[in-house]
């Protein structure tokens, strides 16, 4: 059983269109972490959010925390084709404050 | 400040031989990981150090040991590499829920 599971797994939208994508858990986390991964490249960080209901924006990018802060979402406004990519979620849990992400979603913008 | 530094950068086996994956920190974190990551995955935890002298294991360490020599660095070993071991690995580090530095990565083939 993963302890993150991110939806959908896979997306492939034209540009211009709107998209969402969901990471769940059923485990209350004190943060939680959003990284974006181009194809040979490690993941690189977008955003921490901490506070449950929390909503942070990132130019077209909008990154919410659930008030439980059991699971988050980003929202991509009109995405474009270097929205491309692989996107991660991340928490820190556990006595020793283990990371662990998520199952990931690969996004395709076509042009 | 370089934050984390794996080496090396690319590394072809043949099955059966071994070597050691190197990581070094410069943020004075306590938590250190190693993760691997297949093609259109998530990083998946290999094993983690909560602090200098302690490892745990984590979801995939099969195949696998770890040494913290200090705070740090923390070496990853493959006694006896398998071409299921063909992954990209990544060192992370992490202070608390919000300090995180995650390494460049090692492209890892195993023929």
């Amino acid at each position: 059983t993963q302890l993150l599971e991110q939806s959908p797994q896979f997306l492939s939208i034209q540009e211009g269109e709107n998209l969402t994508v969901y990471c769940n858990s059923s485990s209350v986390f004190s943060s939680l972490q959003w990284y974006r991964q181009e194809p040979g490249e490690g993941p690189v960080l977008l955003v921490t959010v901490v506070t449950g209901g929390e909503v942070k924006k990132l130019k077209r990018l909008t990154f919410q925390f659930g008030d439980a802060r059991k699971d988050s979402s980003l929202h991509i406004t009109a995405a474009q084709p270097g929205d491309t990519g692989l996107y991660l979620c991340a928490v820190v849990s556990g006595g020793y404050q283990k990371v662990t992400f998520g199952t990931g979603t690969k996004l395709q913008v076509i042009p | 400040n370089a934050g984390v530094t794996q080496t090396p950068k690319f590394q072809v086996l043949k099955t059966g031989q071994s070597m050691t994956l190197q990581c070094a920190q410069d943020m004075n974190h306590n938590s250190m990981y190693w993760y691997r990551q297949d093609p259109g995955m998530g990083l998946r935890l290999i094993y983690y150090s909560a602090s200098e002298g302690t490892t745990d294991k984590g979801e995939v360490p099969n195949g696998y040991n770890v040494s913290r020599l200090n705070k740090r660095e923390f070496s990853l070993r493959l006694e006896s590499a398998a071409p299921s071991q063909t992954s990209v690995y990544f060192c992370a580090s992490s202070e608390g829920f919000r300090l995180w530095g995650l390494g460049s990565g090692t492209r890892l083939t195993v023929v």
